[in-house]
């Protein structure tokens, strides 16, 4: 069993949508979570950053953390067609800080005009 | 300002051969990290190099081994390539102060093992 599981996809939504992307964990010892976007042929590009458990919210982004149940989730509201990308969650240890970073497989979101 | 530059961008190279990435990290940045991304997978933690030296290592073969020079940019070398090792080789920087978080990808560069 991975670590952190992530369904792949692909998720399409119509453009103005609310998107909800999930990840599991078994890792209690996780502390820091973090959600990046990936463009084809890109690198990954932080979007949102948690620690601990909790709501964070950063313009049409909401990042939730729910330890008790090793569960967290990116919402995107009024999703544009420029929000298609594969969107993974990462998460570390106390440890091993922000350097260490365990990823999902990534989500594809497509999102149609 | 210049982020994550990484080189070559593509690479085809035969099974049993040897073969150097390289990296230069975001302007500030002191500490350098790698990750392998499989097709289709989320990227796996190889190693993380600050000051010049391995601080952490990842779940991989020795065939895989770094660098870092005094300007803190990185080398990455893989010997005795094997077809398993195609993938997108992701290079991060960041600071290694406790209050930096989060990294700085570059774009990669795609091993082709043939």
């Amino acid at each position: 069993q991975k670590e952190v599981e992530q369904d792949p996809g692909p998720l399409s939504v119509p453009e103005g949508a609310i998107v909800s992307l999930n990840c599991t964990y078994s890792n209690s010892a996780f502390q820091y979570f973090m959600w990046y976007r990936q463009y084809s042929r890109k690198g990954p590009e932080l979007l949102m950053y948690t620690y601990s458990s909790g709501n964070k919210e950063d313009g049409r982004f909401t990042a939730q953390v729910d330890k008790s149940s090793k569960y967290i989730s990116l919402f995107i509201r009024d999703s544009q067609p420029s929000d298609s990308a594969t969107y993974l969650c990462a998460m570390s240890e106390p440890n091993t800080g922000f350097q260490k970073l365990v990823f999902g497989t990534g989500t594809r979101l497509l999102v149609s005009p | 300002d210049a982020g994550v530059t990484q080189s070559p961008t593509h690479l085809i190279k035969t099974r049993g051969q040897q073969v150097t990435l390289r990296c230069s990290p975001k302007s500030g940045h002191d500490t350098v990290s790698w990750y392998q991304q499989a097709l289709g997978q989320g990227p796996q933690f190889i190693f993380q190099y600050y000051e010049e030296e391995e601080r952490q290592r990842g779940n991989f073969p020795d065939r895989f081994s770094g660098h870092q020079f005094p300007n803190y940019s990185s080398e990455l070398n893989v010997n005795a390539l094997l077809l398993g090792d195609s993938a997108l080789y992701l290079c991060a920087s960041s600071r290694q102060v406790k209050t930096s978080y989060g990294y700085t990808f570059g774009s990669g560069t795609r091993l082709t093992v043939v």
